[in-house]
């Protein structure tokens, strides 16, 4: 079955204790974005990449980092979290050039106190 | 810089209604535009993508039309139901840079 899974799908930390959130899909696609999702503002990018070792910044990119070492991961690291950073976090994937639909995980849920 | 905007805000209708929701954007320069469901703290679903090249897409109860020169698109549901209730999101992908510009959604309510 196609598709983009994410872990953990709920999360609750302290400021300042570094996480990462996993991003996988199984499409073969190039193209993977993290997005967050907040009220009144909508989805906002934070990063995205073309393909691996390609990674390039969104509207919203501080006080995150991600990489891709691998063509199916794309990782969030967020290395010092504060409560702005509070939110739900989607990962996406897609084909380059707009052939085919953006495919999207379930969404990670995280709170930071 | 791309903005997409979703008219209206909310919508609240009788069951069996059919029913129309809006989506503008000011850069045509577009891949394609994609219609999203989102229900309450949960992930997006894929409701129908139409390419830049293409007027209209088509599934089940649902047809959503692009008109790219003029930067809109609609998404009609016919005899809506209970279970259509949900946030419904446009998302535009910009060409060059692939990236998906999302309006902030109409929030669909129907009533039984």
């Amino acid at each position: 079955e196609a598709q983009v899974t994410q872990n953990p799908r709920y999360l609750i930390t302290v400021t300042g204790k570094k996480l990462t959130v996993t991003c996988s899909q199984n499409m073969n696609h190039e193209y993977m974005s993290w997005y967050r999702q907040d009220p009144g503002l909508g989805l906002r990018q934070i990063y995205y990449s073309m393909n691996v070792e390609v990674t390039d910044k969104g509207d919203v990119p501080e006080g995150y980092k991600v990489s891709r070492k691998e063509k199916r991961n794309f990782p969030l690291i967020l290395e010092s979290p504060s409560p702005n950073q509070t939110s739900l976090y989607f990962c996406a994937s897609s084909f380059l050039g707009g052939v085919g639909e953006q495919y999207f995980g379930p969404g990670t849920r995280l709170t930071v106190t | 810089k791309q903005e997409v905007t979703q008219i209206p805000a909310a919508l609240s209708v009788p069951e069996g209604e059919n029913l129309v929701l809006n989506c503008s954007f000011t850069d045509s320069a577009i891949y394609n535009l994609q219609w999203f469901r989102q229900d309450p703290g949960k992930g997006l679903t894929s409701l129908l993508l139409i390419q830049s090249s293409q007027r209209e897409q088509t599934s089940g109860r649902l047809n959503a039309s692009l008109d790219k020169s003029s930067g809109r698109s609609t998404l009609y549901i016919a005899a809506s139901q209970p279970g259509d209730s949900a946030t419904y999101l446009c998302a535009v992908l910009q060409g060059g840079s692939e990236k998906l510009v999302f309006g902030k959604g109409t929030k669909l309510t129907v009533n039984p």
